[in-house]
């Protein structure tokens, strides 16, 4: 299930970095935390994923604190064609896993 | 990178008649998939969970006699929308996991999304 809370809206300046942050205080041990992004009447995108470090790739860099409660996505060089609406999900990944979407926040990147 | 891809994009049809979407892991095989429903200004909500070979599993409230999955190779999935109504009009998207030889070893299966498929019920 979602239950992670994230910001309903943010707005970012092209070019600059875009920080999403992701509450989930009820993380479990074995759970990860997933970031996807969907762009209007698209499907969803895989952005990013992490258990325990911080992880980087070419799209995104994931920020976990310590205690694993929240977390931060960080688009460092938005551009306009990354406005969309960001989930940040928690779950197991496992076999019997199913990927379970909250209400995301809208990212506008405005030029 | 790994492929998802639905059929039609989109689909118009009357009240009353029945709709197929297709939904094709192309370059990996997926034991499972997932079908999404998603209103306007809303969030997806999952559906249904496909098994190649064995009865769908679906979520709470979404009726499996209006809602038909047949998912019956390792890379296709059909959501058949019986006798649609205006009700039914959504953006449906399918997603498979990508469980080929050599995945979930570190204990995750990527799942990855179909572009999604525009329904209107006249």
């Amino acid at each position: 299930d979602a239950k992670t809370t994230q910001p309903p809206s943010m707005d970012c300046a092209e070019g600059r970095a875009a920080n999403l942050p992701c509450n989930h205080s009820t993380i479990s041990g074995n759970e990860y935390v997933y970031w996807y992004r969907q762009i209007h009447s698209q499907g969803p995108q895989y952005i990013i994923h992490g258990l325990k470090n911080n992880e980087t790739n070419e799209m995104a860099s994931l920020i976990i604190t310590e205690d694993r409660k929240s977390s931060t996505l960080i688009l460092p060089h938005a551009t306009l064609r990354d406005t969309a609406v960001y989930y940040c999900i928690k779950g197991s990944g496992g076999s019997n896993y199913k990927l379970t979407f909250g209400k995301g926040t809208l990212l506008t990147v405005n030029p | 990178g790994a492929v998802v891809s639905q059929h039609p994009s989109w689909v118009i049809c009357k009240s009353g008649t029945s709709v197929k979407i297709e939904c094709r892991s192309l370059d990996f095989q997926a034991t499972t998939m997932f079908w999404y429903r998603q209103f306007p200004k809303q969030s997806l909500m999952l559906m249904a969970t496909s098994n190649e070979g064995s009865k769908a599993t679906y979520e709470q409230g979404v009726e499996k006699d209006k809602f038909l999955i047949n998912h019956a190779s390792l890379t296709l999935s059909t959501l058949t929308v019986t006798s649609a109504h205006p009700e039914d009009s959504s953006f449906y998207i399918c997603s498979a996991r990508d469980e080929g030889p050599g995945k979930g070893t570190s204990g995750i299966y990527e799942q990855y999304f179909g572009p999604g498929t525009r329904l209107t019920v006249t």
